[in-house]
């Protein structure tokens, strides 16, 4: 279930339409950048990455993008649908040292049918 | 087949008390982790284990204690449990400790009075 009183971006679109999730990330050393999506009472589950040395990747209806100069990810879904519906998380992901994922704050993502 | 398996799902104590979360994976990976997501969906790592060794080990009150008998299972023990430890715990697993694609469970909710 849901908890009273949280305060996330919400992200409200039409089905069918295209959906754009930004992030900002703090961490100009990342190697990787990925996206993870988190329905109601279920765990994060991966959808996409990005290695810092490029600046799109494409995917099953998801792309990504990566703009260094800026420290900005996007994802953009095409042709949104009711089971995209869930909440959504930008991580980085360093390959040396901590070698962690750490998590951006996540994007609630509404899909109106 | 459930990947990763955590029990109980739900979990309601009492301050003080202490209580244990068990996580299994059968992916055959190397590489387990517990996350904790607070009310605002903010998702952090606590620990890391790769081959049942200690890899990660955030800064976490010592009340947490994980374990891991085999690279297949990674359980957490809390001690003396107060009301800031309400939160979602998570377990995850990856192939190695170098990897950014991690298979989450479910999530034990642990709720403390």
């Amino acid at each position: 279930g849901e908890s009273v009183g949280l305060h996330l971006p919400t992200l409200s679109v039409q089905e069918g339409d295209n959906s754009i999730i930004n992030c900002a990330y703090s961490n100009s050393a990342s190697d990787y950048f990925i996206w993870y999506k988190q329905e109601s009472g279920k765990g994060p589950q991966f959808i996409i990455d990005i290695r810092s040395n490029m600046d799109k990747r494409q995917g099953q209806r998801v792309t990504v993008l990566l703009n260094k100069t800026v420290k900005h990810l996007s994802l953009q879904i095409a042709a949104t649908q009711p089971g995209d519906s869930a909440v959504y998380f930008c991580a980085e992901f360093l390959l040396t040292g901590r070698r962690a994922l750490t998590f951006g704050s996540g994007t609630r993502l509404q899909v109106q049918p | 087949d459930t990947a990763v398996s955590q029990t109980p799902k739900y979990l309601v104590t009492q301050m003080g008390n202490d209580k244990s979360i068990k996580c299994e994976q059968n992916l055959g990976h190397d590489t387990m982790y517990w996350y904790k997501q607070d009310s605002k969906k903010f998702l952090k790592i606590m620990f890391s284990y790769n081959n049942k060794e200690l890899i990660i080990n955030e800064t976490v009150p010592n009340r947490f204690s994980p374990k891991s008998p085999d690279k297949a299972h990674l359980n957490l023990h809390i001690n003396s449990l107060e009301l800031g430890d309400s939160a979602v715990y998570f377990c995850a697993s990856s192939h190695g400790p170098g990897a950014n694609v991690l298979t989450f469970g479910a999530g034990s909710r642990l709720t403390v009075l």
